[in-house]
């Protein structure tokens, strides 16, 4: 079956802009978790939706927002984009709780 | 909120020796503690998994264990082979969702 798939890979944007992330997870899987990578602070939680609702929540500031659709798709936007949102965005399919949580390619942002 | 730490950062093993690394954990109610593997610009795979109700947990080369009273836990991985060589993340989840917690990642490089 096909893994989680992410879009775009790349994207590069400018200090203010904002940003708009796609995760499609397994099929049959309705939990979607996003996490930001990057050198210094390694792999954070940003949010999780399950059933097209807000589950779980890291401390990330407002700026980060997600939504998820009723084909349990998910979307992250990122709003005034500063230097520091740089990193590669995953996003993790879960079948059943506290089983594997499947990655995405990521998404690798840059902000210029 | 949870924090894991995770040790050492980076480890460095001839072929065929064993690697282990640490990882420790502040919150009781975590219940889930999966390894990642995470090879250079690629996404984190699962390697192994325990969850608390178990004290070890061996698959072939690569084995977990547990100490719940010390909330600590460990990656055990012995005859390691040049294709071990990659990121290895320690994780932990309170249950009910999506979660994860990261440790901050060991580098782990096997020479020939």
């Amino acid at each position: 079956k096909a893994g989680v798939t992410q879009t775009p890979r790349y994207l590069i944007k400018t200090r203010g802009q904002q940003v708009t992330l796609s995760c499609s997870p397994i099929s049959g899987h309705r939990s979607v978790s996003w996490y930001q990578q990057t050198p210094g602070q390694g792999l954070q939680f940003l949010f999780e939706y399950f059933s097209e609702t807000q589950r779980n929540k890291g401390n990330f500031p407002g700026r980060f927002s997600g939504r998820q659709f009723s084909n349990s798709r998910s979307e992250m936007n990122v709003s005034t984009l500063e230097l520091g949102d740089s990193a590669l965005y995953l996003c993790a399919s879960m079948g059943a709780e506290d089983t594997e949580a499947f990655f995405g390619q990521g998404t690798r942002l840059t902000v210029v | 909120g949870e924090n894991v730490e995770q040790h050492p950062s980076t480890l460095s093993v001839q072929e065929g020796d064993s690697a282990v690394i640490k990882c420790t954990y502040s919150d009781s109610a975590s219940n889930y503690f999966p390894w990642y593997k995470q090879e250079l610009g690629k996404r984190p795979q699962l390697i192994i998994d325990i969850r608390s109700n178990v004290g070890e947990k061996k698959d072939q080369r690569i084995a977990v264990t547990l100490n719940k009273t010390a909330k600590h836990f460990s990656l055990h991985i012995t005859e390691t082979q040049p294709e071990d060589s990659a990121v290895y993340f320690c994780a932990a989840s309170p249950g009910g969702g999506n979660k994860l917690t990261f440790g901050t990642g060991t580098q782990l490089k096997v020479e020939l």
